[in-house]
């Protein structure tokens, strides 16, 4: 049972390359979102989507673009890296039909920008 | 925007011992969650709570949705070595399903 895979697991790139961070989830899960994880910020939302062809903004979009064509997939590029989007990034997803929407999380990217 | 104020940052504790943290906020929230990241991976939930009083336990974690909806607290009894980690509280906020906004983490080490 795979579940949600992210990849890679490890990224270093430098500023202004473009980079795409894979989410795969086995579910059939409508809602997918992207989280980044930061030292005294916690989990901060990027993007989200609550079915395929749907996506909208969360609290830090900017700098960031998701698309979802297939359900099970949930890609997010950093169209020109920059040195403040060094993180770890987070997949999660949900099947929407419970009020308190419990989140599968991924394992995570740790994406480096130097 | 809004935010999740979480306390304590951090805990060092003995095998055996109690703890406790919390999680307030300047808003209202529907839903209060808690999770726990071990680590290397994601966060895994451990408690939900869907109404204010309520209070729910998991083995050795109880949780509580506050009366005025905008704090929670989880309490682990008789820690063990396995209960390292961070732990997040989230609430949903926005009417909107699924999205929720995090604390910032608290993270226990426990002492054999």
């Amino acid at each position: 049972d795979a579940g949600i895979t992210q990849s890679p697991r490890y990224k270093i790139t430098e500023t202004g390359r473009q980079v795409t961070l894979m989410c795969h989830q086995t579910w059939s899960h409508s809602y997918m979102f992207w989280y980044r994880q930061d030292l005294g910020h916690g989990l901060r939302l990027i993007y989200y989507s609550a079915a395929a062809d749907i996506t909208d903004k969360g609290e830090v979009p900017d700098g960031y673009v998701v698309s979802r064509s297939k359900t099970e997939n949930f890609p997010l590029t950093l169209e020109s890296a920059t040195r403040s989007q060094t993180s770890v990034y987070f997949c999660a997803s949900s099947d929407g039909r419970t009020t308190n929407e419990k989140l599968f999380f991924g394992s995570g990217t740790q994406l480096s920008v130097l | 925007g809004q935010q999740l104020n979480q306390s304590p940052q951090s805990m060092f504790i003995q095998e055996g011992e109690d703890v406790s943290m919390n999680c307030t906020s300047s808003s209202i929230f529907n839903t209060w969650l808690w999770y726990k990241q071990e680590p290397g991976e994601g966060p895994v939930l451990l408690i939900a709570l869907y109404k204010a009083g309520e209070l729910t336990s998991n083995g050795r974690l109880t949780a509580q949705f506050g009366i005025t909806r905008k704090d929670s607290f989880l309490n682990i009894s008789a820690s063990i070595p396995s209960d390292v980690g961070i732990y997040f509280c989230a609430g949903e906020y926005g009417g909107a399903t699924n999205k929720l906004i995090f604390g910032t983490g608290t993270l226990l080490a426990v002492q054999p």
